[in-house]
């Protein structure tokens, strides 16, 4: 089946560095991958949709410039929390679809806690 | 604007008993519905899509585009179907983003 990977699974950073999310496909390759924020008991919320060679998209009230997204391959996405400030700690969650697939062909990864002390 | 609503943070059952995981929507064309299911420490992943018409285990959920409702039952809830259970939108006016409800904690009690 399809497997979508995350790395770090957990990450505890000092306020003001900066921390990068990886999120890879392992075996289908993905033209859009997703990023989301999960708080506790809480919901997903998309942050942004990337597709690979262009710009992502962001979703209304995310800094794109505090959270960078590359999404250099068809299986590789990454997401750069810049400068990262105790508010900034959550669950990220990165999702991918399959090349040609619909809202059903959307595979999550394991996401990543990120702590910011 | 396309929204999910869940308005149970948590049910609690016992086994055994039935279980309906409410869920409305708003959209304004034709949407795909899913259900999507977290465990314990595990990741989301999809549960049923309301296109096939499946049953998962145990579990079914019917498109009522009159009440604009997806919920989610079972007839006889078990202890390992504790889990947060998450319903999703998807829209062709979206691109296909999945817009998701804020989920519902279903506890099995034995």
């Amino acid at each position: 089946g399809a497997v979508v990977s995350q790395h770090p699974s957990r990450v505890i950073c000092k306020s003001g560095t900066s921390v990068k999310i990886e999120c890879r496909s392992l075996d289908f390759q993905a033209t859009t991958m997703f990023w989301y924020r999960q708080f506790p008991k809480q919901s997903l919320m998309l942050m942004a949709t990337s597709n690979e060679g262009s710009k992502a998209t962001y979703e209304q009230g995310v800094e794109k410039d505090k959270f960078l997204i590359n999404h250099a391959s068809l299986t590789l996405s990454t997401l750069t929390v810049t400068s990262a400030h105790p508010e900034d700690s959550s669950f990220y969650i990165c999702s991918a679809r399959a090349m040609g697939g619909g809202a059903d062909t959307q595979y999550f990864g394991p996401g990543t806690r990120l702590t910011v002390l | 604007a396309q929204r999910v609503t869940q308005p149970e943070k948590l049910l609690s059952v016992f086994k055994g008993a039935p279980v309906e995981l409410k869920c409305n929507y708003s959209y304004s064309g034709s949407p795909e519905l899913f259900w999507y299911v977290q465990y314990s420490r595990q990741r989301l992943q999809l549960l049923l899509r309301h296109i096939s018409r499946e049953s998962i285990k145990g579990f079914t959920a019917d498109l009522n585009k009159g009440e604009t409702s997806f919920h989610l039952k079972k007839p006889f809830a078990q202890e390992e179907d504790s889990a947060m259970y998450y319903c999703a939108l998807s829209g062709h006016n979206a691109g296909n983003m999945l817009t998701f409800g804020g989920g519902t904690r279903l506890m099995v009690k034995p």
